[in-house]
């Protein structure tokens, strides 16, 4: 059973702070991450995704893959109480034509 | 460019009825996945299609169906409707493959009575 990770939270982090997203995931063979944020009541939205090992940075936002260790994290500088909503980590199955969910985790971003 | 469109996006059934989902996906996709979410829970995928085949179905029982029609448009049937069934339905587009780059659209609010 392929899996994906994640802290439910709630994470509370200051504003102005960095908040640090954690995902793990079990299926070696995974090539495609992505990170997701959702407000409650609406759908998901793309915030990056990442295929290679190493840091990719989106303005205030910077993935990391760790490919070896199985984990991939979502950081966010200066957070905003903006960005206060659930942050969904997927990861690509085996060729499977599907992509694996984590439960998500809820961060709180306190003014 | 348009992004994915769901109708209707709320819906409010009983128990017993049958009801039909549409999901029009991003011009020049071909990927359709949908899902459901359940207050507290992640995405819990129900299929996925391409050029008009399901290529992959999650674990959900036979009352749920789908189909995707040569436009790549598609919908899904839930029939014999149970009060567990009350969530919000989401469709996402993708190029080719989930493993692209995928994209909601704004649900479908589904309540059972």
């Amino acid at each position: 059973q392929k899996e994906v990770e994640q802290n439910s939270g709630p994470l509370s982090v200051p504003e102005g702070a960095i908040a640090s997203l954690n995902c793990t995931y079990s299926d070696r063979g995974s090539q495609s991450f992505f990170w997701y944020r959702q407000y409650s009541g609406k759908s998901p939205e793309l915030i990056m995704s990442i295929y290679s090992n190493g840091d990719k940075e989106d303005g205030r936002f910077t993935a990391q893959l760790n490919k070896a260790s199985q984990y991939v994290s979502l950081l966010i500088r200066d957070s905003q109480p903006s960005d206060s909503a659930t942050y969904l980590c997927a990861v690509s199955g085996d060729s499977n034509y599907q992509l694996i969910w984590g439960a998500g985790t809820k961060l709180i971003i306190k003014p | 460019k348009a992004g994915v469109t769901q109708t209707p996006r709320y819906l409010i059934k009983t128990r017993g009825q049958q009801v039909t989902l549409s999901c029009s996906p991003i011009s020049g996709h071909r990927s359709v996945s949908w899902y459901q979410q359940t207050p507290g829970q992640g995405l819990q995928f129900l299929f996925e299609y391409f050029s008009e085949t399901q290529r992959n179905k999650g674990n959900f029982p036979g009352r749920f169906s789908g189909r995707q029609f040569s436009n790549s448009r598609s919908e899904m049937n839930v029939s014999t409707l149970e009060l567990g069934d009350s969530a919000l339905y989401l469709c996402a587009s993708s190029l080719d493959s989930p493993d692209d780059t995928q994209y909601f659209g704004p649900g479908t609010r589904l309540t059972v009575l």
